[in-house]
């Protein structure tokens, strides 16, 4: 079982649409969350930081269930400019930060 | 600022044939991660150190695989001798603060 886990898509959605990527991680020691994207033939690049409470950017929201061991992401309004990867990451620390990358969802959004 | 930097960018290389891909971190960054991407696995961590020390080299896939980091600055992935099944995108990616910053990354064709 991979460490962490997500829903490949793709998704398909309009523009102006609200849609929802959601992630389970299995190693109850991982201490901090992030959401990454990738756009197709680049390198991934930070989108959010994901802390206990929740916390929004925007049109983008993210919440953690640490009993739960889920992640989210919601993105609001979605816009032509939001297609891309969007990769759930965990991290721990090992004497390093043992940073973890899920397969990532892919999300076309569509005029 | 200049930000990860890896070479080379492209390779394509014959199967048994020694592969060493270059990374050169962001000044001040103490923690560098090598990792690799391909469509059915997608983004996997190969190893990471942390002030230069390799730290877990768990995901390294066997020993044909190598990884050392001489310095602050400098950090190699070899693969001897290559296989087809090495072909793949290889991100080298720095950090100092948990976020990582990735490199453009290194496409291996292995023939």
């Amino acid at each position: 079982r991979k460490e962490v886990e997500q829903d490949p898509g793709p998704f398909n959605v309009p523009e102006g649409a609200t849609v929802a990527f959601n992630c389970t991680y299995s190693n109850s020691a991982s201490q901090s969350f992030f959401w990454y994207r990738q756009d197709c033939r680049k390198e991934p690049k930070l989108l959010m930081s994901v802390y206990s409470s929740g916390n929004e950017d925007g049109r983008f929201t993210a919440q953690l269930n640490r009993a739960s061991q889920y992640i989210s992401l919601l993105i609001r309004d979605s816009k032509l400019s939001d297609s891309a990867t969007y990769l759930c990451v965990v991290s721990r620390n090992t004497g390093g930060f043992k940073t973890i990358f899920g397969a990532g969802t892919r999300l076309f959004v569509k005029a | 600022d200049a930000g990860v930097i890896q070479s080379p960018r492209h390779e394509v290389t014959e199967m048994g044939q020694e592969v060493t891909l270059r990374c050169k971190p962001i000044s001040g960054h103490n923690s560098l991660f090598w990792y690799r991407q391909t469509m059915m696995r997608g983004l996997e961590l190969l190893i990471y150190f942390n002030n230069n020390v390799p730290i877990d080299d768990s995901g390294m896939p066997e020993d044909r695989f190598s990884a050392k980091m001489p310095n602050a600055s400098f950090s190699t992935l070899k693969i001897q001798p290559s296989e087809p099944r090495d072909s793949a995108v290889y991100f080298c990616a720095s950090s100092s603060t948990g976020e990582l910053f990735f490199g453009e990354g290194s496409r291996l064709t292995v023939l």
